[in-house]
């Protein structure tokens, strides 16, 4: 079946304007996850939806930052008044459930870099 | 707090050597997940393997093996007969549960390189 599809696959944006990165996870999964990846590092947690409902932000570095799943299913993480230090790879991730020790299953990422 | 250590940030190997890939954790959760994941260049994560906190048993693959010893907190990962195809950046993580239910903490990850 199909896995977890991000768009775009790469994105350039000037500082300072608004973008949005799309994630369609695996149907069905309930739950829906997105981690920033920088060079030379692990992904690092933003934020998690169980359903519609994000069950936990407290890794969304500031509030320029904002992910919805209106229909418990695509999701879209917003960043506002880019920076420089926004560039990064974003990986969406989607699971069956939220039950602990879950398999996530990764999208390919968007790359976005903010010039 | 979680945390996922892999000092070794780099590591090359000729075709059909074996090799360990490190990785030690720290939390306060009595219950808690370790995985590993493969990011071949591509940069897609691929799932590799989980292991619960209450089960300590090593577990072999093919040519993957995997030594969970809780006692040292260390979950290293060893490629028998190593291939090209397995350059790789791999990264060790660890989930909790509780107010981090959900969340992977991911090491930095060893960059592996096969000769052939």
């Amino acid at each position: 079946g199909a896995g977890v599809s991000q768009t775009p696959s790469n994105k350039v944006t000037e500082k300072g304007k608004y973008v949005e990165l799309r994630c369609d996870p695996i149907s069905g999964h309930t739950a829906l996850y997105w981690y920033r990846q920088s060079l030379g590092q692990g992904p690092e947690f933003l934020i998690y939806f169980q359903g519609t409902g994000a069950a936990d932000d407290s890794g969304l570095p500031n509030d320029r930052f904002f992910a919805v799943r209106p229909e418990g299913s695509v999701s879209t993480l917003k960043i506002q008044r880019t920076e420089r230090g926004d560039s990064a790879v974003y990986l969406c991730a989607s699971s069956p459930g939220l039950a602990g020790g879950q398999e996530q299953f990764f999208g390919p990422g968007t790359r976005l870099t903010v010039l | 707090a979680q945390k996922v250590t892999q000092a070794q940030t780099e590591i090359s190997v000729v075709e059909k050597e074996d090799v360990t890939l490190d990785c030690v954790y720290e939390t306060r959760d009595t219950t808690y997940y370790l995985f590993w994941y493969k990011q071949p260049p591509s940069g897609e994560l691929v799932f590799l393997i989980r292991r619960n906190s209450f089960d300590e048993q090593n577990e072999i693959s093919g040519r993957y093996s995997w030594n969970f010893q809780k006692s040292t907190s260390s979950f290293n990962f060893t490629i028998t007969a190593s291939q090209v195809v397995d350059s790789a950046v791999y990264f060790c993580a660890l989930s909790g549960r509780g107010s981090t239910l959900g969340r992977l903490y991911f090491g930095r990850g060893t960059q592996l390189t096969v000769w052939p």
